[in-house]
């Protein structure tokens, strides 16, 4: 079984610019998370999408948007990236079944750079 | 909003010793999961062990287990025999047994650093 996968691995954007990252969930899956992990700051929650709606976000700015696909796939979008930016990005997915939500499967991130 | 704390940000240990990570957190939930991550230098979070709240019997896979104190919020990882490709970040991390809105999400403690010694 396939494991949830990220792209592109490494990013780097200019301040000012876009950045777009991609998120394929696990099959069957139907949540998909995004995370934020800078350096001393541990992991901060960013989205949450299911059935391709946003259900909840973290305490992060609008210009930190994205988007869940018919297929369940995930793009986060950055706008105006700011060098406080960088970090790694995590991506992770789940399923929901009733009251049960299976544990969170986590992709290997996107590094994104600003400079 | 519920919070974890992971008070040491480093830990070393002995190969083949045994050691162990605490973690403490806040709600006022009853119900609830508790988590352990590991993130190894090739930076994916993988499940190392979970814990219900409704159950007073420890997790336990394998070498790693828990000790779930609920009354104490405390959730602290014992790893024993430890092994060199133990090597890595951990995380606890929180989340309601409720799978709506806020209460889905996963909140993640900052992380400790362990090293293993050989």
């Amino acid at each position: 079984e396939a494991g949830v996968t990220q792209s592109p691995t490494h990013l780097i954007k200019t301040r000012g610019q876009q950045a777009t990252l991609r998120c394929s969930p696990i099959s069957g899956h139907t949540s998909v998370y995004w995370y934020q992990q800078a350096l001393g700051l541990g992991l901060q929650f960013l989205l949450w999408y299911d059935e391709g709606e946003e259900r909840n976000r973290g305490n992060f700015p609008p210009r930190f948007s994205g988007r869940q696909f018919p297929n369940y796939s995930s793009e986060l979008n950055v706008n105006a990236l700011e060098l406080e930016d960088s970090a790694l990005y995590l991506c992770a997915s789940s399923f929901t079944t009733g009251d049960l939500v299976s544990p969170l499967h986590f992709g290997n991130g996107t590094r994104l750079t600003v400079t | 909003a519920q919070t974890v704390t992971q008070s040491q940000p480093e830990m070393s240990v002995q190969e083949a010793e045994t050691v162990t990570l605490s973690c403490t957190y806040d709600t006022s939930e009853s119900d609830y999961y508790l988590f352990w991550y590991k993130q190894p230098p090739s930076r994916q979070m993988i499940l190392v062990i979970r814990q219900e709240a409704y159950k007073q019997q420890n997790a336990t896979e394998n070498r790693f287990s828990v000790n779930f104190q609920k009354a104490a919020k405390s959730f602290s990882l014992k790893i024993s025999d430890s092994q060199l490709g133990d090597a890595a970040m951990y995380f606890c991390a929180y989340r309601s047994r409720l799978p709506t809105g806020a209460n889905s999400k996963l909140t993640f403690g900052k992380g400790i650093t362990l090293s293993v010694r050989p």
